[in-house]
């Protein structure tokens, strides 16, 4: 059973582009969470998502980010005019329930760098 | 926020035991996990508590008081292998959704 799939692993732009980050859940389940990372910073919650519906977006900065769990395929965290800030390694999770039902599951990360 | 407050780093010996604290706020906490994190790697699940007490599995037990707003993570019998980062997250509130703190660099050395 394969575990949760982040790709691409490193992403590098340069400021004023777009990023998008992909996300494939563990098989099963259908709950998703997008963590970021900054470096000596512990993971910050960004947004919750599942299938189709974003359930919890109060991390998220209100501009320039929007993220997307479609009925098929994977979760997209977009990021849209990048600017060097936005440089960390961002985690995504997934979980066969409802946050508080069990562990959540994560991905080895997103590791985005802006020149 | 939950203010998860956790020591930035530690070290030990290998074949010793450590003991890695977290203190969060108690204002409607509901549980408290402990996961491992090496250098570039997932965030591996250790151990969620929600009553007090020790939970122990394996080499590394978990610990909860919620009077006290303070759990441990202890670790026995170290190896090298165990040097990571330790991270305490808490949940609250009505969402479940773990808020995570800075996480404990922890380097074990021969």
């Amino acid at each position: 059973n394969a575990g949760v799939m982040q790709n691409p692993r490193h992403l590098v732009r340069r400021r004023g582009q777009e990023a998008r980050l992909r996300c494939s859940p563990m098989k099963g389940h259908s709950h998703v969470y997008w963590y970021r990372q900054l470096p000596e910073e512990g993971l910050k919650f960004m947004v919750y998502l599942q299938k189709e519906n974003i359930i919890d977006e109060s991390g998220m900065p209100k501009e320039r980010f929007s993220a997307e769990f479609p009925k098929e395929g994977p979760s997209i965290l977009r990021i849209q005019q990048v600017v060097r800030g936005d440089s960390a390694a961002y985690f995504c999770a997934s979980s066969p329930g409802a946050p508080g039902t069990g562990e959540l599951f994560f991905g080895e990360g997103s590791r985005l760098t802006v020149l | 926020g939950q203010n998860i407050d956790q020591p930035t780093e530690m070290t030990a010996t290998e074949g010793a035991i450590v003991q890695i604290n977290c203190t969060y706020q108690t204002s409607g906490f509901n549980g408290l996990f402990w996961y491992q994190q090496h250098a570039g790697e997932a965030p591996t699940f250790l151990s969620y508590n929600v009553l007090d007490g020790l939970e122990e599995k394996g080499r590394f037990s978990s610990f909860l008081s919620r009077s006290k707003g303070y759990s441990y993570l202890l670790l026995k019998e170290l190896q090298m292998k165990d040097s990571a980062s330790y991270l305490c997250a808490s949940t609250s509130g009505g969402s479940y959704i773990p808020t995570f703190g800075r996480g404990t660099s922890l380097i074990v050395h021969p």
